[in-house]
């Protein structure tokens, strides 16, 4: 099956700086999001991006999908934005969605 | 509109024992997924509904059954239950099959003792 990594495993920032989040996937995938989880549990979908630029206030999101990555990036960061990100891609073979492995983000005052 | 509703919220449950865990949809989606999140797995897919028909299924054992009802609401259930069930699992819902945006409920904790 398909596989999916993300880069870093785990990001410091202190609060206004900029990050760059990266998610790596090894085949051809119908669909790609970008989910984060909150330190309460609760995942939040931030955007659907199976290919192209997206913006949404502080965050964009890019997605190359002929090379098989998509970035996340997340400007002027806020101590709200401490949490787990996630990409999940759609499988084109099989149907399934698989979630990477999350980059841990911890943003200090 | 009300959001994706998972119920319970925590559950404590003996090896052995069987469970049921329940998830009400966004108004108006008829796909539900649902998920298995631990530490050391990470984030699973488990199966989705559509339209009260099971579409597809992750690499969980039979003991992991789920159905949705006609209004949409999906349960799933696990007999038999292990220590390794321990989890938080997580429910989705969109308008159609894995191809919109997902949107997940607070999931359900369970622990299994």
């Amino acid at each position: 099956g398909i596989q999916v990594e993300q880069s870093p495993p785990d990001l410091i920032l202190q609060e206004g700086a900029n990050s760059t989040l990266r998610c790596n996937f090894s085949d051809s995938v119908n669909n790609l999001q970008w989910f984060h989880q909150n330190p309460w549990g609760q995942l939040i979908n931030l955007f659907y991006i199976p290919s192209g630029t997206k913006q949404n206030g502080r965050l964009s999101a890019t997605t190359v999908a002929t090379e098989r990555y998509s970035l996340l990036y997340i400007s002027s960061s806020q101590t709200t934005d401490s949490g787990v990100y996630f990409c999940a891609v759609e499988e084109t073979s099989y149907d399934k969605v698989i979630f990477g492995p999350g980059t841990s983000l911890s943003v200090i005052p | 509109k009300a959001g994706v509703t998972q119920t319970p919220r925590y559950l404590i449950k003996t090896r052995g024992q069987q469970v049921t865990l329940s998830c009400s949809p966004i108004s108006g989606h008829r796909s539900v997924s649902w998920y298995q999140q631990t530490p050391g797995q990470g984030l699973q897919f488990l199966f989705e509904y559509f339209s009260e028909t099971q579409r597809n299924k992750g690499n969980f054992p039979g003991r992991f059954s789920g159905r949705q009802f006609s209004n949409s609401r999906s349960e799933m259930n696990v007999s038999t239950l292990e220590l390794g069930d321990s989890a938080l699992y997580l429910c989705a819902s969109s308008l159609t099959p894995m191809n919109t945006e997902a949107f997940f409920g607070q999931g359900t904790r369970l622990t299994v003792v």
